[in-house]
């Protein structure tokens, strides 16, 4: 079955650490997106991607870095400067914006 | 700003109740709207979505939701609850022709007592 694949369901960081959210998909979709979803501000897009080797920021990218290699890969990655990495992160793909997939999402802890 | 606003925050019902759930967006051209369900502990599900056509746009589970232009509006509604519809309820928009990032309501959570 297609698909957005989200490793890990969980992840702790420690301070000052630098942590990757994989995120890939079977889906043949040209378009991915990276959200964070926090309790009460519904989701805001971190960074999106809509062909290989090229994305673009999106509202909250500071902290922030992806990379676009491959169609089916859209790595996040969660530096040291961002300041509240606590959340959920969720990984959406869509072709040409006709309905978007979303992942089961990576919950993220500080620790 | 926010241009997709979910005006109810937190609902509560009793089962066998309608449902309203408010969505307005404040783009003046082309949208395509979507409503996205998040049941506890699950990913984001497509309801439904409006791209053109016909305003009432009837989705999966007995939800729909009519697309008013001149109300800037995309309401979701059922006539009758269930226990299982708990959930966090997401309206969204997207702009065809250009980049079609979706845009998120900030949500609304759907508490339904049995």
């Amino acid at each position: 079955d297609g698909g957005i694949t989200q490793s890990p369901k969980y992840l702790f960081r420690k301070e000052g650490q630098n942590v990757t959210l994989s995120c890939e998909q079977n889906l043949n979709h040209d378009a991915m997106y990276w959200y964070r979803q926090d309790p009460g501000q519904g989701l805001r897009l971190i960074y999106y991607s809509q062909i290989v080797n090229d994305f673009q920021k999106g509202d909250i990218a500071e902290g922030y870095s992806v990379s676009r290699e491959k169609k089916e890969s859209f790595p996040l990655t969660v530096t040291s400067a961002q300041k509240n990495p606590t959340a959920f992160y969720l990984c959406a793909s869509s072709k040409q914006g006709y309905g978007y997939t979303f992942g089961s999402g990576t919950r993220l802890t500080v620790v | 700003a926010q241009s997709v606003s979910q005006h109810n925050h937190h609902v509560i019902l009793s089962e066998a109740a309608s449902l309203e759930l408010g969505c307005n967006y404040s783009y003046g051209g082309t949208v395509n709207l979507f409503w996205y369900v998040q049941y506890p502990g699950q990913h984001l599900q497509l309801l439904l979505k409006y791209f053109s056509g016909d305003p009432l746009v009837k989705g999966i589970k007995g939800f729909e939701a009519e697309f008013i232009k001149s109300k800037f509006s995309f309401n979701l509604r059922k006539p009758s609850v269930q226990w299982s519809d708990t959930a966090e309820y997401f309206c969204a928009e997207s702009r065809p022709g250009g980049s079609y990032i979706p845009t998120f309501g900030r949500g609304t959570s759907l508490i339904v007592h049995p």
